[in-house]
């Protein structure tokens, strides 16, 4: 089974605060993915990582930086923590496939979430 | 550019009442179509896939067919249960261009009552 491990479920931090978020996968997927979840506004992608250290901006990338030093870990990492940074952050990892019309992402497996919460 | 749209929720059903939740994507190329579930404080996780065209993904009960024709994908199921309780994501991925990413719907919460 494919496996994605958060580095904490819940986590309080303060404004201002640098935070890391970590993530592990252990299926040697290329890809790996931070979103954000919020209620009302469903996933909403922050960074993603196609290769040790490549990394592109998602939808929401402000405020939030990335790293990916090897495969397997992928680290979302907030510079300074603000109140509407508060949220549940989803990390997923996928591999690469062949479709018709060229390469795409493949079924993305997701971890069981760290919900932060700033002060 | 890529958007999928699925049905507001909540939806509340009585056990083993049939269900669908709509979704309908906009894409352009030959995307592929995910539902993925995510049970009560825990992550999203798969629940079927459809690659091409008229393909029907099932697992667990739940069927979804990839209909090109109208853009759809619209999940089902015959009985539902309280376990099946849940928010529920269709999602799309495409090739070329932001071939990494996939783009959800924003859930569809849905409750079974016994």
């Amino acid at each position: 089974d494919v496996k994605v491990t958060q580095s904490s479920r819940y986590l309080v931090k303060r404004t201002g605060e640098k935070v890391f978020l970590e993530c592990v996968q252990d299926m040697d997927h290329e890809n790996m993915f931070w979103y954000r979840q919020d209620p009302g506004l469903g996933l909403r992608l922050i960074y993603f990582s196609y290769d040790v250290k490549m990394k592109e901006k998602g939808d929401i990338p402000e405020g939030y930086s990335v790293s990916r030093e090897k495969k397997e870990r992928f680290s979302l990492i907030l510079e300074s923590a603000s109140t509407n940074q508060t949220s549940m952050y989803l990390c997923a990892s996928s591999s690469q496939i062949w479709g018709r019309g060229g390469l795409r992402t493949d079924t993305q497996y997701f971890g069981p979430g760290t919900r932060l919460t700033v002060l | 550019g890529n958007s999928v749209t699925q049905m507001e929720g909540p939806v509340t059903l009585s056990e083993e009442a049939f269900l669908t939740i709509n979704c309908t994507y906009t894409a352009t190329g030959y995307p592929s179509l995910f539902w993925y579930v995510q049970y009560p404080g825990e992550g999203l996780q798969l629940l079927l896939k459809a690659t091409k065209a008229d393909d029907k993904g099932s697992n667990k009960g739940f069927e979804a067919t990839y209909r090109k024709e109208t853009t759809s994908f619209h999940l089902e199921k015959g009985s539902v249960q309280v376990s099946d309780s849940a928010v529920y994501f269709c999602a799309l991925s495409r090739s070329g261009g932001s071939n990494y990413k996939l783009t959800f719907g924003k859930g569809t919460l849905l409750t079974v009552n016994p």
